[in-house]
Formats: structure tokens, C-alpha cells, sequence
């Protein structure tokens, strides 16, 4: 069991649907980021969240909507996504994303499949 | 640009000893790090170096040469539990971490 939980671990929407992944950590750090893994290409950043606040937006679609009501959880709102968005998404968390060695450490990931 | 490049897949055989190579460009370094990710779990962390090197943990070994932009993962002993894939990331200077496609190793009895 990692330290990092993630809800559901799969989920197959429709691209008119609405659902949202869910993540908590109890590490205890301050840190919380959305990446999405695609076969045979490498992690993807999306969203980091440093004591809450956004600190990293890496020109996403705004189909996918984060949110962090504080340093344990975020969410990740998705809306009238499409195809090609289907993959893993791993949420990690670190103590101090603006520090050399701030070891990440990701959730098992939700497989969303978009039909 | 920023990049990381590491085989995308290898073989080896149970009891052996393989290394997996890394080599990155990256805007400044803060260093570098190895996770291993088991097919369907998530990734988990093995190592990290910013100093040139070897660095042992058991069977997992990491090197590191920062004038070469070069490092490796040396696994020992391959047991079939070694068989994931395994990605190298490099920190640039501004903390952000540069992933590679990952390496999936491959056991065979």
C-alpha cells in the first residue's frame, strides 16, 4: 500500500460525460501534482499544487480541471474529454517541489478510458 | 531542448546482472533519479544522484557522470521480480523533473 490513494482505479466515460479522479496523500508534504502516462512515452506533468496553490499549468486543455481543497487531496475534473486522453493518471506527491532530491512519490494511478 | 534517452526495452536472464543507461540534456541539473514501475502499480523510487559516482543499495546500483550527462542502473542477482520498467528522470535547473519513456526489462528463467 502506497502512501498516495487514487479513485477509481478505472474508469471508462463517454466524451459528453463528467466524472472526476480522486487523490490523497498521508505523507504529509506539502506538494500535490497530476501526471498522465501514455504507453511508451514518457510521464507527462500537468498540475502542481504547492500549499494549495497552483503553481504549474502545463498548457493542459481545459477540459481537465484540477482542483485542491488542501495539501492532502486533489481532484481532477473531466469534461467532454476525447479519445487520445485515454491513459494512466498518476497522482504524486513531494515534500518540497522547489528543492534538489524532492523525491515524488505517485499513487497507482487511474486507467481512464474515453469511448 | 530538455531530453532523456534510455533503451526502450532489454533482456536478461535470472541470476544475472544487467545495466540499464541513461543519458539526458537538461537546462542546469539538480540531479538524477530511478524509479521502478511493475506493470499496473506505481512508480516507486530507487535512487538518486547528483554527485558523480556509484551509489549501492543492495542489488540496485546508480551511477552517475555529470560530464558525460550519462547514468546507468546496475541490477544484481535478477530475480523475476526485477521484470518492470524502469525510468531515468533528470532535474533541470528549476527543479522540474525531465522523464524518459522508460526502459522495460525483461526476465527470463
Amino acid at each position: 500500500e502506497t502512501g498516495v490513494t487514487q479513485t477509481p482505479r478505472h474508469l471508462v466515460m463517454g466524451m459528453t460525460n463528467k466524472k472526476s479522479l480522486k487523490c490523497e496523500q498521508h505523507l504529509g508534504h506539502n506538494a500535490m501534482y497530476w501526471y498522465k502516462q501514455s504507453a511508451k512515452k514518457p510521464l507527462e506533468l500537468m498540475f502542481v499544487y504547492n500549499f494549495k496553490e497552483q503553481t504549474e499549468n502545463n498548457s493542459v486543455p481545459s477540459r481537465f480541471s484540477p482542483e485542491c481543497p488542501n495539501s492532502s487531496h486533489l481532484f481532477l475534473h473531466l469534461h467532454t474529454l476525447q479519445p487520445e486522453d485515454s491513459a494512466l493518471y498518476l497522482c504524486a506527491s513531494s515534500q518540497d517541489p522547489g528543492a534538489g532530491g524532492n523525491t515524488i512519490y505517485f499513487g497507482e494511478g487511474s486507467w481512464l478510458t474515453v469511448v | 531542448g530538455q531530453n532523456i534517452d534510455q533503451p526502450t526495452e532489454m533482456t536478461a536472464t535470472e541470476g544475472a546482472i544487467v545495466q540499464i543507461n541513461c543519458t539526458y540534456q537538461t537546462s542546469g541539473f539538480n540531479g538524477l533519479f530511478w524509479y521502478q514501475q511493475h506493470a499496473g502499480e506505481a512508480p516507486t523510487f530507487l535512487s538518486y544522484n547528483v554527485l558523480d559516482g556509484l551509489e549501492e543499495k543492495g542489488r540496485f546500483s546508480s551511477f552517475l557522470s555529470r560530464s558525460k550527462g550519462y547514468s546507468y542502473l546496475l541490477l544484481k542477482e535478477l530475480q523475476m521480480k526485477d521484470s518492470a520498467s524502469y525510468l531515468c528522470a533528470g532535474m533541470d535547473s528549476n527543479y522540474q523533473l525531465i522523464w524518459g519513456a522508460g526502459t522495460k526489462l525483461i526476465i527470463k528463467p
